[in-house]
């Protein structure tokens, strides 16, 4: 089967860093990427990995490192606006079917 | 960017009736579009597979006569949720991949389905 584990709930400071850890079992493997979600919303896109290593947008890196099927998301200069939940996501298959994580919910407080 | 619309937004129904939800790709057509189900404070769950001129390929336990998927254009899939009850009553979220090749996907905003 599949499955991708990533913590529940991590609380942090206005402007502060915070990781946000994945691993992952799948049969397949073509890329890690990450998604926000606010509530009540559809999910955005936000990195994505294919290789291993450190990939940087903005205040979001994204890091992969497929030996130890393992990802994380560092979130830097964190605002309130980014009070969120966060999804993992696995795309296992050719046919670019993509698995979700069970999303870890971020509160930041001032 | 790429778009993905989904109308509607939010529907209330009754039990028993049937409720279709529409998934358009505005500036790019899509061969392949994705429905994915999402319950309160959980994950998404992929649904099936929509295909451009031929059957939606649904994930095990997904009752395809209950959720029927037509995939008529390069631009729309349509999810529809026959008889529905309330334990049908969740979030749908479309989804495509922007461009061919593409790795990740694009998501509608979804439809929030409430059942009565």
């Amino acid at each position: 089967g599949q499955s991708l584990e990533q913590p529940s709930e991590v609380t942090a400071v206005e402007g502060a860093i915070v990781q946000i850890n994945c691993t992952y079992q799948t049969s397949g493997f073509y890329g890690l990427s990450w998604y926000q979600q606010h509530d009540g919303g559809a999910p955005t896109f936000l990195s994505y990995n294919a290789l291993d290593g450190l990939e940087e947008t903005g205040r979001f890196s994204s890091f992969l490192s497929r030996s130890d099927s393992y990802g994380y998301l560092l979130l830097q200069e964190l605002q309130m606006k980014d009070s969120a939940s966060y999804f993992c996501a696995v795309r296992y298959s050719s046919a670019s079917k993509i698995i979700f994580g069970s999303g870890t919910r971020l509160s930041i407080r001032p | 960017g790429a778009v993905v619309s989904q109308h509607p937004s939010r529907v209330i129904c009754k039990s028993g009736t049937s409720v279709k939800i529409e998934c358009r790709s505005l500036d790019f057509q899509a061969t392949t579009m994705f429905w994915y189900r999402q319950f309160p404070k959980q994950s998404l769950m992929l649904m099936a597979t929509s295909n451009e001129g031929s059957k939606a390929t649904y994930e095990q336990g997904v009752e395809k006569d209950k959720f029927l998927i037509n995939h008529a254009s390069l631009t729309l899939s349509t999810l529809t949720v026959t008889s529905a009850h309330p334990e049908d009553s969740s979030f749908y979220i479309c989804s495509a991949r922007p461009y061919s090749g593409a790795n990740v996907l694009t998501f509608g905003a979804g439809s929030r389905l409430t059942v009565l």
